[in-house]
């Protein structure tokens, strides 16, 4: 599996923007980059999928590079429901496990 | 909609017993269920993929006669811990997806195992 590469914590303010990077430069063309968060105490939630174009959803946004090296985890206004560990993870069109890094902590500050 | 549940969510057992924990897919039909483990402060780690009506495929280094995992129907996959030791306490988390291939894992809860 190729590998992501994420700091291990960040820090954000409340109703602010949260840019969450992910470096995977060993990413191959059938590499979906996939996008987990997991609130303490509980199992993880999926955020967010993509390929090559950018993606939105509900939760968040995804901006993925042109070359596909780097991707970044956009939260638009951050809240406090938010701290969590936000995993970055590669995964083969065909593939059907995960295999988790160990995430950025993001911590929000009220 | 996709919600797994666990069951239970805190077990404590003494050392040497066995303990079956639940995992069920309550608005779906889940073809495939995965179980990991979590230790404090480190991140999750796929134990065995499981699908439904055949053997389930182990993770290197993960014993499949300590861990048995049974996924006898398309909403339900039970692991068994067996002869329980304390190194063997973590946090069990299961997930399901709805297809074979490359679809949303959907998470349970967790599980907290405390062995004394």
């Amino acid at each position: 599996d190729a590998k992501t590469t994420q700091p291990n914590s960040m820090e954000s303010n409340e109703e602010e923007p949260v840019h969450l990077p992910c470096n995977h430069s060993t990413i191959s063309g059938t590499d979906y980059i996939h996008w987990y968060r997991q609130l303490p105490s509980q199992g993880p939630e999926y955020v967010i999928h993509g390929l090559t174009s950018n993606v939105n959803n509900r939760m968040a946004s995804l901006a993925i590079a042109e070359d596909r090296k780097s991707s970044t985890l956009i939260l638009h206004r951050a809240t406090l429901r938010d701290a969590a560990v936000y995993y970055c993870i590669l995964r083969w069109q065909g593939a059907q496990k995960l295999v988790f890094g160990q995430g950025t902590r993001l911590t929000i500050n009220p | 909609g996709a919600v797994v549940s666990q069951h239970p969510s805190r077990v404590i057992c003494k050392s040497g017993t066995s303990v079956k924990i639940e995992c069920r897919s309550l608005d779906f039909q889940a073809t495939t269920m995965f179980w990991y483990r979590q230790f404090p402060k480190q991140s999750l780690m796929l134990m065995a993929t499981s699908n439904e009506g055949s053997k389930a495929t182990y993770e290197q280094g993960v014993e499949k006669d300590k861990f048995l995992i049974n996924h006898a129907s398309l909403t339900l996959s039970t692991l068994t811990v067996t002869s329980a030791h304390p190194e063997d306490s973590s946090f069990y988390i299961c997930s399901a997806t709805r297809d074979r291939v490359a679809d949303t894992q959907y998470f349970g809860p967790g599980t907290r195992l405390t062995v004394l």
